[in-house]
């Protein structure tokens, strides 16, 4: 079955620590993959996204994700958390193409200490 | 540019109303979808349109529960009757992708049936 899982519900970093937010997928192909951020009270903004090409990409506010096939990952992180970066994430997976559906993970919620 | 608009922001109504979202997808997308997020199953889609007509109402929960696009720049999520178990954050979002694609979500309406 087609899946998505965000092992850590919840992880606290220090500010200017470095962060990495885990992903995995099942499926049989290589599907369209993106994480999304959540802050409160607000909707998912797109942070990065992969179709193809270079496996490391790079988003806005600092971000960036690599996918690695063999281990059916695709992982976000940034070199050093700011307090702003506080919020949900969530890694979606995209399946059958184009015209196929969107999975979530469960999300991530990050806190960050001063 | 203007992005998902939604309203209303938050509603709060008694078991047994009938409530109305409200969604204006960003223009010249062609799809358009309804998410629900609880705490417990995280984020669902309900229902998604392509070029104003249905494809997907498989996550609708039951039959209280309807959906419709009447142009491509206005869509609706009626629940009537309401039940305290509707209670949640109810997102549109909208694509020039397809379901598999990038989404762009609204800010979201935030229910609470009491």
């Amino acid at each position: 079955a087609q899946s998505v899982t965000q092992p850590d519900i919840h992880i606290t970093v220090s500010e200017g620590a470095s962060l990495e937010l885990r992903c995995n997928y099942s499926y049989g192909a290589t599907p369209y993959l993106f994480w999304y951020v959540q802050s409160p009270g607000q909707g998912l903004q797109l942070l990065l996204k992969y179709f193809s090409g270079d496996t490391l990409v790079q988003g806005i506010k600092g971000f960036e994700a690599e996918f690695k096939r063999s281990q059916s990952s695709f992982n976000l992180r940034k070199p050093s958390v700011h307090w702003s970066d506080a919020a949900e994430y969530f890694c979606a997976v995209g399946v059958g193409g184009q015209g196929g559906k969107l999975i979530f993970g469960q999300g991530t919620e990050l806190s960050v200490k001063p | 540019d203007a992005g998902v608009i939604q309203s209303p922001r938050h509603e709060v109504t008694e078991m047994g109303q009938e409530v109305t979202l409200r969604c204006k997808p960003i223009s010249g997308h062609d799809y358009l979808f309804w998410y629900r997020q609880t705490m417990m199953r995280g984020l669902e889609l309900l229902i998604y349109f392509n070029n104003n007509v249905p494809i997907d109402d498989s996550g609708m929960p039951e039959d209280r529960f309807s959906a419709k696009m009447p142009n491509a720049s206005f869509s609706t999520l009626k629940i009537q009757p309401s039940e305290p178990r509707d209670s949640a954050v109810y997102f549109c979002a909208s694509s020039p992708l397809g379901p598999a694609g990038e989404l762009f979500f609204g800010e979201g309406s935030r229910l609470t049936v009491l």
